[in-house]
């Protein structure tokens, strides 16, 4: 099994819509999780830290399911400007960070 | 300004021609990292350094060398280039020495070996 598991999309979303995604991690042992947003041919940049309790940014939601190892984000509202890649981050076996290979979000007007 | 350099950002070159691609950092972060990130393979860590003169191999450090001669620098260096290590290569860098916290990303590096 895969350190860190996303599903690729593309999630196509109307302009004004929600969409959620999951990411499935397999370490238990895991503590540290996140979500990076990248666009396209650009570096990764944090969108926000996970914690245990979930968290709300504006119009993200990240929540942590520790029972079934996975974490997912919540987009409302979505704006054309949301299109982009977003990575799922997750401290691995051997402590280093894991990447998945990202929910690919595209915002349709 | 807070940030994480790399250069050059674009290089095409020829199999075999030893290059060095520089990566620096304003922040006084302990931890530095490069990954590559290829398509349909996300990103991948090549080498990693928790201090100056510490350094360890990630998952696919195979034809790199790196070196962490200064707290602030961090060079991937392919002595021996081949075409597949074509790829876009990230420098990050983090606060903490265990590098599991947030990680600031430079802007990338697109390299061609032909």
């Amino acid at each position: 099994r895969k350190e860190v598991e996303q599903d690729p999309g593309p999630f196509n979303v109307p302009e004004g819509a929600t969409v959620a995604f999951n990411c499935t991690y397999s370490n238990s042992a895991s503590q540290s999780f996140f979500w990076y947003r990248q666009d396209c041919r650009k570096e990764p940049k944090l969108l926000m830290s996970v914690y245990s309790s979930g968290n709300e940014d504006g119009r993200f939601t990240a929540q942590l399911n520790r029972a079934s190892q996975y974490i997912s984000l919540l987009i409302r509202d979505s704006k054309l400007s949301d299109s982009a890649t977003y990575l799922c981050v997750v401290n691995g076996e051997n402590n280093r960070l894991a990447f998945g290979k990202g929910n690919q979000v595209v915002v349709i007007p | 300004e807070a940030q994480v350099t790399q250069n050059p950002r674009y290089l095409i070159t020829v199999t075999g021609k030893k290059l060095t691609v520089t990566c620096s950092q304003n922040m006084n972060h302990e931890y530095m990292s490069w990954y590559r990130q290829d398509p349909g393979l996300g990103l991948r860590q090549i080498y990693y350094s928790m201090n100056v003169e510490v350094t360890d191999k990630g998952d696919v450090p195979e034809g790199y060398k790196v070196s962490r001669k200064e707290k602030r620098n961090f060079p991937l260096i392919l002595e021996s280039p081949s075409p597949n290590q074509t790829s876009l290569y990230f420098c990050a860098s983090s606060v903490l020495a265990g590098g599991t916290d947030t990680q600031y990303f430079g802007p990338g590096t697109r390299l061609t070996v032909l």
